[in-house]
Parts: C-alpha cells; sequence; structure tokens
C-alpha cells in the first residue's frame, strides 16, 4: 500500500504562511492526496484533497508534485487554533484511510 | 460539511463489563462506517470497516468478537467492546463515507469517544 512520510513537527508564527510537507513516493494513478487534522481529544477533520492538480479551498491550499510523489498543505496565514496534528492520507486500493503519525503544528503568538 | 456524532464522548467502565459506542450520520447516508482507535499520543489505528447491511471486516490482530461492530442502517453504526479491560482504554472514532463519495470523496469523523475501563 501506498505510504507518505511528513516531519513529526513544525512551528509557525501566528499569522504567517505555514507550508506541511508531505512524501509519497509509492503512489499510484488513482490515489487521491487526502489532508486531515487532528485537535486535541478530537476526531479529525477534514481540509482538502486533491488527485492532479492545485486545490484551494477555504481552509488552505494543496500544492502536488507534477511527478505526484509529493505534496504540500498551505495554511496562508497560521492561527492558533490551526495548532494539531496534520495528516496527509493516500486512499488506498480498498479504499480505507490508513493514518501516519502525521505532523504536529505548534503556532507561536 | 456532513456530520458524524457519536455518543457518548466518554464513558468509563468497570473492568468485566460491556460498552456500547453509537456513531450516527446525521444529514447524509453513510454505507460505508470505519471504526479507528487511538492511543495517547499515537495515531489512529483503524479496526474495522463496515458496510450497511453486512458482516463488518476486521484489520489482522483484532478481535472480532471483543470488538462487535453492528451497521443495521445507513445512519447508525454501533461499537460493543465486550468484557472491557483495562488495556481496551482508549479513544475510539468513528467515520463515515457517504454513497456519492466512495471513490474520491472525503471520510467525516466523529468526535470520539474516550473509554476509561477501572
Amino acid at each position: 500500500d501506498a505510504k507518505t512520510t511528513q516531519p513529526n513537527s513544525m512551528e509557525s508564527n501566528e499569522e504567517e504562511p505555514v507550508h506541511l510537507p508531505c512524501n509519497h513516493s509509492t503512489i499510484s494513478g488513482t490515489d487521491y492526496i487526502h489532508w486531515y487534522r487532528q485537535l486535541p481529544s478530537q476526531g479529525p477533520e477534514y481540509v482538502i484533497h486533491g488527485l492532479t492538480s492545485n486545490v484551494n479551498n477555504r481552509m488552505a491550499s494543496l500544492a502536488i508534485a507534477e511527478d505526484r510523489k509529493s505534496s504540500t498543505l498551505i495554511l496562508h496565514r497560521a492561527t492558533l487554533r490551526d495548532a494539531a496534528v496534520y495528516y496527509c492520507i493516500l486512499r488506498d486500493r480498498w479504499q480505507n484511510f490508513v493514518f501516519g503519525p502525521g505532523t504536529r503544528l505548534s503556532v507561536l503568538p | 460539511g456532513a456530520v458524524v456524532s457519536q455518543h457518548p464522548s466518554r464513558v468509563i467502565c468497570k473492568s468485566g463489563t460491556s460498552v456500547k459506542i453509537e456513531c450516527r450520520s446525521l444529514d447524509f447516508q453513510a454505507t460505508t462506517m470505519f471504526w479507528y482507535r487511538q492511543f495517547p499520543k499515537q495515531s489512529l489505528m483503524l479496526m474495522a470497516t463496515s458496510n450497511e447491511g453486512s458482516k463488518a471486516t476486521y484489520e489482522q490482530g483484532v478481535e472480532k468478537d471483543k470488538f462487535l461492530i453492528n451497521h443495521a442502517s445507513l445512519t447508525l453504526s454501533t461499537l460493543t467492546v465486550t468484557s472491557a479491560h483495562p488495556e481496551d482504554s482508549s479513544f475510539y472514532i468513528c467515520s463515515a463515507r457517504s454513497r456519492g463519495a466512495a471513490l474520491t470523496g472525503e471520510l467525516f469523523f466523529g468526535e470520539g469517544s474516550r473509554l476509561t475501563v477501572l
């Protein structure tokens, strides 16, 4: 199954952009790239997903490399409420979501 | 976005008792529901996948007789932890996917249920 690699943790200052990287070198042609985030003691929250083209929504932007072996979640202006664990996930062939360790984002005031 | 609700959010029980956790999709029909378990400072681990009207598919290492999953309707799935023991204490999270989002769409997650077994 395709897997993802993310940094364990990142820090950002409030009001600054944040770029969260994800490597998925074994991605297959039909795998969608999904991003979720989890605040403490809560279930994961959908952020964004895409296949090949860059995607934008009200929460974030997703930049996907041309070879699809990596992607970057972009938070344009980090707020304290964005502090969470961010998961980059590839939907596997059984349509399951397999969570890796994710990136713990800290936002400094 | 779509809403998935779990109940109870917290439960404390004595060792040897059974606990039922409910997962409801409030504004869509969930053809598939997933149950995850999360231990402190760890990621979510998929326990089982359930499709409405059929038996759940359990991940390797998850005891189906201990974690009973029922998905009797398109809006409700239940997880029953039978004869719970302290090592079953964990954060249990359900997620649901609508019929229309089977191939490409996102999952919607419940708020999670924290089980503490004394």
